[in-house]
C-alpha cells in the first residue's frame, strides 16, 4: 500500500502571497489531519477533514484553511503568507476503523519557506 | 491544560543501553497516547501506542509504561542501537476527537556506537 504523498515538497514563496498544499491519503483512508512543524512551536495542529467536512479545528488565523475531496485528498491553503508561516507542512491519514481507532500515519511534508 | 510535556530534550546512549524518555500530561480526558520517530527530512513514523486500560505495552524493542496516577507514560527503548538516533514525540489525543494530536517538544536521541 502507498504512504501518504504530499506535494510539492519544497516551496519557497514571498510575503503576502498565498500557497496551497496538497495530500493524498493512503487508500481508504477517510480522515486527513494537517500539522505544521516549527523549530520553535514544534508539531501543532491545524485541522482534521473527514468525509469532506472539518472535524476539528486547531488555533490558528483564518489565514489557514483547508478542503477535502470526495476521493479524500486534502489541501491546504494559507493566504497572505508571513515570514513566520515557514515551516513543514504535515499531512496524516487515518483510516478510523476500530482495529486501527486513532492510528494516523504522516507524509513526509512540505517544506514551506517564506521570504 | 493541553500540554504535553517531554524530557529530556536530548539524549545520548551508548549502543546496547536503555534510553528512556518521559512524558507528563494535565489533561485527564486524553485517552490515546502514541510515540512517533522522526529522521531528518521525513515525516513522523509511529512506532507504538497504548491506552489508559493498561500499563505497559511491549513490540520489540519498545515498551511503552503509562502511569493513570501520576498522568505520565515513558518510552523505553532497549538495546538502543545507532540506527535508533532520531526525534521522538510523546503525543496524547481524546477519544471522540482522536485525530488531534498535542505533541510533546520532542526528544534528540543519540546511540553511540
Amino acid at each position: 500500500k502507498a504512504g501518504v504523498t504530499q506535494t510539492p515538497r519544497y516551496l519557497i514563496k514571498t510575503r503576502g502571497q498565498q500557497v496551497t498544499l496538497s495530500c493524498s491519503p493512503i487508500s481508504g483512508h477517510r480522515s486527513v489531519s494537517w500539522y505544521q512543524q516549527t523549530p520553535g512551536q514544534g508539531l501543532q495542529f491545524l485541522f482534521e477533514y473527514f468525509s469532506e467536512t472539518q472535524r476539528n479545528k486547531g488555533n490558528f488565523p483564518g489565514r489557514f484553511s483547508g478542503r477535502q475531496f470526495s476521493n479524500s485528498r486534502s489541501e491546504m491553503n494559507v493566504s497572505t503568507l508571513e515570514l513566520g508561516d515557514s515551516a513543514l507542512y504535515l499531512c496524516a491519514s487515518s483510516s478510523l476503523t476500530q482495529a486501527s481507532y486513532n492510528e494516523q500515519f504522516f507524509g513526509p511534508g512540505t517544506r514551506l519557506t517564506v521570504l | 491544560q493541553q500540554q504535553v510535556k517531554q524530557s529530556p530534550q536530548s539524549l545520548i546512549v551508548q549502543k546496547g543501553g536503555i534510553s528512556i524518555i518521559n512524558c507528563a500530561y494535565e489533561n485527564t480526558a486524553f485517552d490515546y497516547f502514541p510515540w512517533y520517530q522522526q529522521f531528518p527530512g521525513k515525516g513522523p513514523a509511529l512506532l507504538i501506542a497504548i491506552r489508559p486500560d493498561v500499563s505497559e505495552k511491549k513490540e520489540g524493542r519498545f515498551t511503552i509504561s503509562f502511569n493513570k496516577s501520576a498522568k505520565q507514560f515513558s518510552l523505553h527503548i532497549m538495546d538502543s542501537q545507532p540506527g535508533d538516533s532520531a526525534t521522538y514525540f510523546c503525543a496524547a489525543s481524546v477519544g471522540e476527537y482522536g485525530n488531534k494530536l498535542v505533541f510533546g517538544a520532542g526528544t534528540i536521541l543519540r546511540v553511540k556506537s
